[in-house]
């Protein structure tokens, strides 16, 4: 499968505690995008990597939340001393620079703060 | 403020047209309209986009209207693998948003 991966598909942590999830876009890709999604909520958007550079981060990117894309390939999303509120699922997707509309996304991490 | 605004649920028949609507009356002019689509537990899927011409693939159709203010996703003979959370959204691609979407069920 050459699709986009995430893992861990589910994790359940306590408050307070830090959690880091893993992105493997698709391999020619070179844009990727983090999105957080809320039960009954659209995905929203929260940062995006071309490259290994990180280009646009949303407001709801709060200081406990922290992107890498350190080669160029995979990504992590770490965030720091979780909250209630964090609970939701993490999407990642990527796609072609020049073809931005068209994005792949994978099925996510579901994220339960205890 | 959402964007974008579309019924909560539609369902259809089987083998017929499926016709969602999308009101955005405040798209600016070189905003493009984008619809995604998200079957349970997967991520979203990527429908069709358009400026302002109408356009099709192998998935759909996308009418938008000559003031741009709204527009129609067509799935011209709808399946029962076509049930699925329908998104309309406009903007930066860069930083797509999607609202709560329109809930499709297909029904045999």
């Amino acid at each position: 499968d050459t699709g986009v991966s995430q893992d861990p598909r589910h994790k359940i942590t306590k408050r307070g505690q830090n959690v880091t999830f893993r992105c493997d876009p698709i391999s020619e890709h070179n844009r990727l995008y983090w999105y957080r999604q809320t039960l009954g909520q659209g995905p929203e958007f929260l940062t995006y990597f071309q490259n290994e550079a990180q280009l646009e981060k949303s407001r709801l990117l709060s200081d406990r939340f922290s992107a890498e894309r350190p080669k160029g390939s995979f990504s992590t999303l770490e965030i720091q001393r979780t909250e209630q509120g964090d609970s939701a699922m993490y999407l990642c997707a990527s796609s072609l620079a020049n073809r931005d509309h068209e994005q792949y996304f994978g099925p996510g991490t579901r994220l339960t703060v205890t | 403020d959402a964007k974008t605004t579309q019924p909560p649920s539609m369902d259809c028949a089987e083998g017929r047209a499926a016709n969602l609507p999308c009101n955005h009356s405040t798209i600016s002019g070189n905003e493009y309209v984008y619809w995604y689509r998200q079957i349970h537990s997967q991520g979203p899927q990527y429908i069709i986009h358009g400026l302002k011409n109408n356009e099709t693939n192998e998935m759909a159709s996308l009418i938008i209207t000559e003031d741009r203010k709204s527009s129609t996703l067509i799935l011209p003979h709808a399946t029962l693998r076509d049930t699925a959370v329908y998104y309309c959204t406009t903007g930066s691609a860069r930083q797509l948003t999607f609202g709560s979407g329109t809930q499709l069920t297909v029904l045999p």
